[in-house]
């Protein structure tokens, strides 16, 4: 079965630093999609970031970056200058509409 | 543009009622989907549409229905409600993704129906 693992269920970060949250996937298809999503209290799903596999440049979204490894199936989204907005879930999700489990970040002041 | 809704955002069932949740998206897209939310889970599908007309079966189908008779709309049915569906209902709905691929695109989520099955 083709799946998203995200292994850390709870991440925290000091406001102003950096955060990089893990996903990992199984798969046999050569091009695809991944993304990011983010969940915050208000329990609205919006979209972090996006990455097509086929594209070698990792994905960047102002503050938000990924470090896509093909290779080791790895997609993980970095947080830079992170702000208390940005507590929330945070859903690693791939193209045949599987989502991982998820990692909630807290932020702190 | 109001984007994706959903209606109703809150619904309590007794066992063995039916009902229906409604998305509407005024996007033009051509995808559309329903998910279900449980604590400490991610989202998993249940029922997709890749276009009027057509439906295809999720992760989690059983005990769900669903149907797109208009572009716009996506319909997710309960026959028989069951304590075991208590979740939080999502649609979502995207663009193809680029020519010559079979998936969607970045999805574009409604604000969710928290459903209580007693």
């Amino acid at each position: 079965a083709q799946t998203v693992t995200q292994s850390q269920p709870e991440m925290s970060v000091q406001e102003a630093e950096t955060v990089t949250l893990s996903c990992t996937y199984d798969t046999s298809e050569s091009d695809y999609y991944l993304f990011w999503y983010k969940q915050p209290p208000s329990r609205q799903m919006i979209l972090v970031i996006r990455q097509e596999a086929y594209k070698q440049q990792n994905a960047t979204e102002n503050r938000f970056s990924v470090n896509f490894q093909k290779a080791a199936k790895s997609f993980s989204l970095k947080i830079s200058d992170s702000q208390l907005g940005d507590a929330a879930m945070y859903f690693c999700a791939w193209y045949d509409m599987r989502f991982g489990a998820g990692t909630r970040l807290t932020v702190k002041p | 543009n109001a984007g994706v809704t959903q209606t109703p955002k809150f619904r309590v069932l007794k066992t063995g009622q039916s009902m229906t949740l409604l998305c509407a998206q005024d996007m033009n897209h051509e995808y559309m989907y329903w998910y279900r939310q449980d604590p400490g889970m991610g989202l998993r599908l249940i029922h997709y549409s890749v276009g009027e007309g057509t439906t295809a079966k999720g992760e989690v189908p059983d005990g769900y229905n669903v149907s797109r008779l208009k572009k716009q709309n996506f319909l997710l049915g309960l026959e028989s409600a069951a304590p075991s569906q208590t979740s939080v209902y999502f649609c979502a709905s995207s663009y193809k993704s680029r020519s010559g691929q079979t998936f969607g695109d970045t999805q574009y989520f409604g604000p969710g129906t928290r459903l209580t099955v007693l």
